[in-house]
Parts: C-alpha cells; sequence; structure tokens
C-alpha cells in the first residue's frame, strides 16, 4: 500500500528554515518522482518543486533561490527545505508521488504538514 | 509559467443535478508528438489531501465514479459531474503538466444549495 507522511515544526519564526521530511512506504524514491506542494489557509495548490526518481531536483522559478529538495533512498525519505521563511510561508506542505508513466500527474499524498511561520 | 483560470470560484448546487467546471489555459497543454492534453483534475474534501480524478484530460483515475467526466482540448477544458451526491462536495482543481512549473487553478468551490 502507497503511504506518505509528511513530519515537521509546526511552528517557524521569520527568516528561518523550514525543514520537512516525507516519508514514503510502499514504493520507492528511486522508482517514483516526488512532488511538494503547498496551501496557504483557505487558498489553492502550489506547486513548490520535485525530486526526479533519478535523484536531479526541479523547483519552482519563484522559490528556487530559498528551496532545497533532496532525499535519502536507504531511508525512502524526501527533504523539503526552504530558509529566509516569511509570514506567506504559512500553509500545509504535501508531498505527493507522481504516476510512473505520467511524470507531472500526482496519484498519492500525504496528509500534509501545517506550518505557521510566525514569531 | 502557464496560467489555468478556473470558472465559477463556486457552484451551489442541489443533489442528482449535472454541473460543469471550467478551466482554461494561457498556453495549449496539446502535445503535438503525442495528441495529448497534459491537464489533469483533483478533488480536494475539506480537511483532505488533494486525490486526483482524472489525467490525459480525460482518463479517469481507477475507482473514480463514472459520473466524472473530463472534456476539452488544447487551452479550454471541462469537468462534469452528472447526478452530484452530497460525497462530491469539495473543491476541484484543474492541473497542467506540459511543463514545469507545474501550475493549478485556483479552485471551484461545489457547495450544496
Amino acid at each position: 500500500q502507497v503511504r506518505l507522511k509528511e513530519s515537521g515544526p509546526r511552528l517557524v519564526q521569520p527568516s528561518q528554515t523550514l525543514s520537512v521530511t516525507c516519508t514514503v512506504s510502499g514504493f520507492s524514491v528511486t522508482s517514483y518522482h516526488v512532488s511538494w506542494v503547498r496551501q496557504p489557509p483557505g487558498k489553492g495548490l502550489e506547486w513548490v518543486g520535485a525530486i526526479w526518481k533519478g535523484g536531479s531536483t526541479d523547483y519552482n522559478s519563484a522559490l528556487k533561490s530559498r528551496l532545497s529538495i533532496s532525499r535519502d533512498t536507504s531511508k525512502n525519505q524526501v527533504f523539503l527545505k526552504m530558509n529566509s521563511l516569511q509570514t506567506d510561508d504559512t500553509g500545509t506542505y504535501y508531498c505527493a508521488k507522481h504516476f510512473k508513466q505520467l511524470s507531472g500527474v500526482m496519484d498519492a499524498w500525504g496528509q500534509g504538514a501545517s506550518v505557521t511561520v510566525s514569531s | 509559467d502557464i496560467v489555468m483560470t478556473q470558472s465559477p470560484s463556486s457552484l451551489a448546487v442541489s443533489a442528482g443535478e449535472t454541473v460543469t467546471i471550467n478551466c482554461k489555459s494561457s498556453q495549449s497543454l496539446l502535445y503535438s508528438g503525442n495528441q495529448k492534453n497534459y491537464l489533469a483534475w483533483y478533488q480536494q474534501k475539506p480537511g483532505q489531501s488533494p486525490k486526483l480524478l482524472i489525467y490525459w484530460a480525460s482518463t479517469r483515475q481507477s475507482g473514480v465514479p463514472d459520473r466524472f467526466i473530463g472534456s476539452g482540448s488544447g487551452t479550454d477544458f471541462t469537468l462534469t459531474i452528472s447526478s452530484v451526491q452530497a460525497e462530491d462536495l469539495a473543491i476541484y482543481y484543474c492541473q497542467q503538466y506540459y511543463d514545469t512549473p507545474y501550475t493549478f487553478g485556483a479552485g471551484t468551490k461545489l457547495e450544496l444549495k
């Protein structure tokens, strides 16, 4: 059974760094692409970036300068790091698995990690 | 970046009605190499993660009821829900995967009349 679970701090201070971990089971991160998608409270979805199954990454250009996505294949985990956080980075951060045959379609999502940026 | 514009932003319906949600992209999502439209639809119920409904603009994901119908090509797409049920009340998003950054529409909230 495919499962993804995000974990990370619920509260981050402005200007600090957010670190969220996505732990997956039921599939290997070396066989499927994994994306991060975020959602501000009461708003829509924004693609943050992805780590492709080969290990390369692609980032939303609006966030690229602050963003890093990496993985630990031995633990089947994907990591999101975003620095210089501001209040408008508040929201739920989801990791999502891609369809093997379709690089941009996300067919399984985690429950999300709710993050508040506040002092 | 490809801009996705959804309409309406919200829709009040009665159970049993048929509803249509529109999605327009700022550039064509039809790839000439395979004649496929790189457009997906997701459903997000309150407090839940998004769920994939449709990809290739019209292919239902496994397990999705056949009352969900995707159509359209190029820059104009539609999600039709026939005979809406109470469990369909949610926010629906279109998403293009023609190019990164992948982008979503702002969402259409389906509410009970």
